[in-house]
């Protein structure tokens, strides 16, 4: 399996609700990603997790929540977010962020949020 | 992180080579080029990363210039579905986890 997989790959949801984005990838990878991707821009990264603990905050704004609660599995807990937060938002995974030079990354579909 | 220069646009014809250049003249002896492709409302998509030597897959060739300030992605015979943003990402030894995309290059591959 060389797949990361993304789900939902659509939501929608209120300011005020509360959701979740999850992402699997069963590849043994020790690295996982977050990034944002607003229309016609580059993705921006947000969280690295290195062997299930945060390694990397961009400086992201606290109503987004990662957790890793194991070596295949991240989420990104959504809450109080707003109309500006709509984006596509990847997952990406990676053998290890210490191999030198063979860091590559593999990412998934993404899951396209829209804040009404 | 080097920064890195792309132009903003490029079109192939299907069938003939895309070379999408790229420079990188603050590159330091311990970062490494590597080169992504994001096709629209797809994740990005790992093509290919070199050194110093010039390197080839089975998706590409990328040509790294001796003094390491730029290089060049081969695309040897571009179709159809080869039209994507492409993105040239400096990235250090020390640094691996945070892999930066700049604006890229829009390729556009025509009939």
């Amino acid at each position: 399996d060389t797949e990361v997989t993304q789900t939902p790959k659509h939501l929608v949801m209120g300011m005020t609700n509360k959701k979740s984005l999850k992402c699997e990838q069963h590849m043994g990878h020790r690295a996982m990603y977050w990034y944002k991707q607003k229309a016609k821009k580059p993705p921006e990264l947000m969280f690295v997790y290195s062997y299930e603990k945060l390694s990397i905050n961009e400086s992201v704004p606290s109503r987004f929540s990662p957790e890793c609660p194991n070596s295949s599995l991240l989420n990104l807990h959504l809450h109080a977010l707003q109309p500006e937060d709509s984006a596509l938002y990847l997952c990406a995974s990676s053998q290890d962020i210490r191999v030198i030079g063979a860091n590559v990354l593999t990412f998934g579909a993404g899951s396209r949020l829209t804040v009404l | 992180d080097a920064k890195t220069t792309q132009p903003p646009s490029m079109d192939c014809a299907e069938g003939r080579a895309a070379n999408l250049p790229c420079n990188h003249s603050t590159i330091s002896g311990n970062e490494y080029v590597y080169w992504y492709r994001q096709i629209h409302s797809q994740g990005p998509q790992y093509i290919i990363h070199g050194l110093k030597n010039n390197e080839t897959n089975e998706m590409a060739s990328l040509i790294i210039t001796e003094d390491r300030k730029s290089s060049t992605l081969i695309l040897p015979h571009a179709t159809l579905r080869d039209t994507a943003v492409y993105y040239c990402i400096v990235l250090s030894t020390g640094t691996a986890s945070k892999l930066t995309f700049g604006t890229g290059t829009r390729l556009q591959v025509t009939l």
